[in-house]
């Protein structure tokens, strides 16, 4: 199965400031994905970034809060923009393998 | 609707067996999977099941699934303290990869 890394693991952050997580995965994918779990909450799909193409956002989510980097099939990053304390949560990254899905360790992300 | 349901806890003695329900709505899902999330770490992939299947068994544990009732459930057989976690199911939309995640329920095991 892919091994998939998240930078950085955790982070308290400023409200009004952003944050970028990178995500990297030791081979090659088409399909990545970013989840957001708020405390306490279950997983909801954020958006689905593609190589070559911009990422498609789920409902709730646009871009100018979530910009996606997708430079190539093996990495991607999610900024999380202006945040507020109701960013608190931990983002995922996961990616397509076949039948399966799997998941980065996530980032725990505190807004204060 | 796009919902996933779990109960949301579970609390069972070292030992005995732990069965875990879940329904879902979309009869086109392909896969159905079982993920495990220990307190402060990621998710898991512990098992999944192909929707053609009703069955499937992995040491301890047992893959259930009634396609007709949308039903879908995990059996761990001999739980152990180590298996006290979140598990969701998740259900995967057709064609698009995006995972649709019940709201998880936490497992207590006692010794």
């Amino acid at each position: 199965s892919a091994v998939i890394s998240q930078k950085p693991s955790r982070d308290i952050c400023q409200r009004g400031t952003s944050l970028t997580i990178q995500c990297q995965v030791d081979s090659q994918v088409t399909m990545m994905f970013w989840y957001r779990q708020q405390p306490g909450q279950s997983l909801t799909l954020i958006a689905t970034a593609n190589q070559g193409s911009e990422a498609t956002y789920e409902s709730g989510f646009v871009i100018d809060k979530f910009p996606i980097s997708r430079p190539n099939l093996t990495f991607s990053t999610l900024t999380v923009s202006n945040m507020s304390p109701e960013d608190s949560s931990i983002y995922l990254c996961s990616v397509d393998e076949g039948d399966t899905q799997y998941f980065g360790p996530g980032t725990r992300l505190t807004v204060l | 609707g796009e919902d996933v349901e779990q109960s949301l806890f579970l609390s069972v003695r070292e030992g005995d067996s732990s069965v875990i329900n879940c329904t879902y709505t979309d009869s086109s899902s392909t896969y159905l999977y079982w993920y495990k999330q220990e307190p402060g770490a990621g998710l898991q992939l512990l098992t999944y099941i192909f929707s053609n299947m009703d069955m499937k068994q992995d040491q301890r544990l047992t893959v259930l699934l009634n396609k007709k009732d949308k039903h879908l459930s995990l059996r761990i057989a001999d739980t152990q303290t180590g298996d006290s976690a979140i598990y969701f199911c998740a259900e995967i939309r057709e064609g698009t990869g995006k995972l649709i995640f019940g709201q998880g329920t936490t497992l207590q095991v006692k010794p």
